[in-house]
């Protein structure tokens, strides 16, 4: 199995600007969760799917973040509009099994916002 | 909610030598603790984990082991390599919840 894949790798972007950013899980897999991470921050979790339906956003920072997930095989997270702090490296990670259990990270996203 | 405290926040050894990485927890109904390395441009990437109901676990170099009246639980890698030179992250997690993470521990295996 290739894992998660997460793109783009990079992003740069003007502050106030839309930003998408995309996730594969593992076939099979049925949670899917997107998580931030910062230097001032860690690990933050933003957003977990089950079979698809958002169980906990709780962690999203504000309206301006929305996440979707369409089918098993594809998630988007957006940020609308963008600004400077949202600058961050945000990981897509899936589970067979369940949050309790351990999971597989995609290689993350570096969002720069300018 | 739950709060995961690690310590160090940085640790050098020489190659060769033992690490130790500790953490602790908050919420006694926390009953799951993987440890996750995260290398440099990489995701974290799962390396051992613990359940409440086990008490030591040994993969290899790498071991953990749970003190759950104590509410720690601590990562030991023995003979150390450069490769092991990367950021570790423990986590906790009650059951149906997320994990919480720890603050990390970058280790650096000098040869």
């Amino acid at each position: 199995d290739a894992g998660v894949i997460q793109s783009p790798r990079h992003e740069v972007t003007e502050m106030g600007q839309e930003v998408t950013l995309r996730c594969k899980p593992i076939s099979g897999h049925d949670y899917l969760f997107w998580y931030r991470q910062t230097m001032m921050r860690g690990l933050e979790l933003l957003i977990y799917f089950n079979n698809n339906v958002p169980i906990d956003d709780s962690g999203m920072p504000e309206d301006r973040f929305s996440a979707k997930m369409p089918n098993a095989s594809f998630s988007t997270l957006k940020i609308q509009p963008s600004e400077p702090r949202d600058s961050a490296v945000y990981f897509c990670a899936s589970s067979l099994t369940g949050p309790n259990y351990g999971y597989t990270f995609g290689s993350g996203t570096r969002l720069t916002v300018v | 909610g739950e709060n995961v405290e690690q310590h160090p926040s940085t640790l050098s050894v020489q190659e060769g030598d033992s690490a130790v990485i500790k953490c602790t927890y908050s919420d006694s109904a926390s009953n799951y603790f993987p440890w996750y390395k995260q290398e440099l441009e990489k995701g974290p990437q799962l390396i051992i984990d613990i359940r409440s109901n086990v008490g030591e676990k040994k993969d290899q170099r790498i071991a953990v082991t749970l003190n759950k009246t104590a509410k720690h639980f601590s990562l030991h890698i023995t003979e150390t390599q450069p490769e092991d030179s990367a950021v570790y992250f423990c986590a906790a997690s009650i059951a149906g919840n997320q994990f919480y993470f720890g603050t990390g521990t970058s280790l650096t295996v000098i040869p």
